[in-house]
């Protein structure tokens, strides 16, 4: 069975204090790992899709990294804004090509 | 371009009612889906489609109905609401089923 496992759970920053969020996982086959935002009391919004370990994507203060068993978001001088939930998604393949998605972290960062 | 729009934002209903999640996108995209977000657990597929006509299973269909009649909409049925339904009903989209998939605001339903 896929399974996404997320740590940590909660995350307190301070502004500019940069660390990472981490996401492991167990898929028989994988077609390609997503991260998502989510703001509280809205769907989540897409970040990321990453397909082969090694692959590496960036965008403004957040940097996803792939190796063959886990996956991580790293966080350089967070916001206050960048306060939320990070979801990871994987997907299988073969089937429907499932997507299984963690519980998230709840990241908050504190001016 | 509003994206995915997702009716009603907040209900209540009683044990043994029956209602429908709406969902639209107006982006074009062949598949949609249908996911629940409890508390402690990760999103979980409900229903998918991957064009007008075509639907199918997920991971916890039983209790819902869906129908895709159009390529912008794809409701939610609840046949007979039961106090497990309790949760946060999310509706998303994506140009094919292996891309990103743009979410709605969410449905938040409770049954008493």
């Amino acid at each position: 069975e896929d399974q996404v496992t997320q740590s940590p759970e909660a995350l307190r920053l301070q502004e500019g204090e940069s660390s990472s969020l981490n996401c492991s996982y167990t898929v028989s086959g994988l077609r390609g790992l997503f991260w998502y935002r989510q703001d509280p009391g809205k769907g989540p919004e897409f970040l990321f899709t990453l397909y082969s370990a090694g692959e590496e994507k960036e965008k403004e203060r957040l940097k996803a990294t792939l190796t063959k068993k886990e996956s991580f978001l790293h966080i350089t001088a967070p916001k206050p804004e960048d306060s939320a939930t990070y979801l990871c998604a994987v997907q299988a393949t073969g089937g429907y090509q499932k997507v299984t998605f963690g519980i998230g972290t709840k990241l908050q960062v504190i001016p | 371009n509003a994206g995915v729009t997702q009716t009603p934002k907040f209900q209540v209903l009683k044990t043994g009612q029956s209602m429908t999640l709406q969902c639209a996108q107006d982006m074009n995209h062949e598949y949609m889906s249908w996911y629940r977000q409890d508390p402690g657990m990760g999103l979980r597929l409900i229903h998918y489609s991957v064009g007008a006509g075509i639907t199918d299973q997920g991971e916890v269909p039983n209790g819902y109905n869906v129908s895709r009649s159009t390529t912008e909409d794809f409701p939610l049925r609840l046949l007979s609401a039961a106090p497990s339904q309790t949760s946060v009903y999310f509706c998303a989209s994506s140009w094919h089923r292996n891309t990103e998939a743009f979410f709605g605001q969410g449905t938040r339903l409770t049954v008493v």
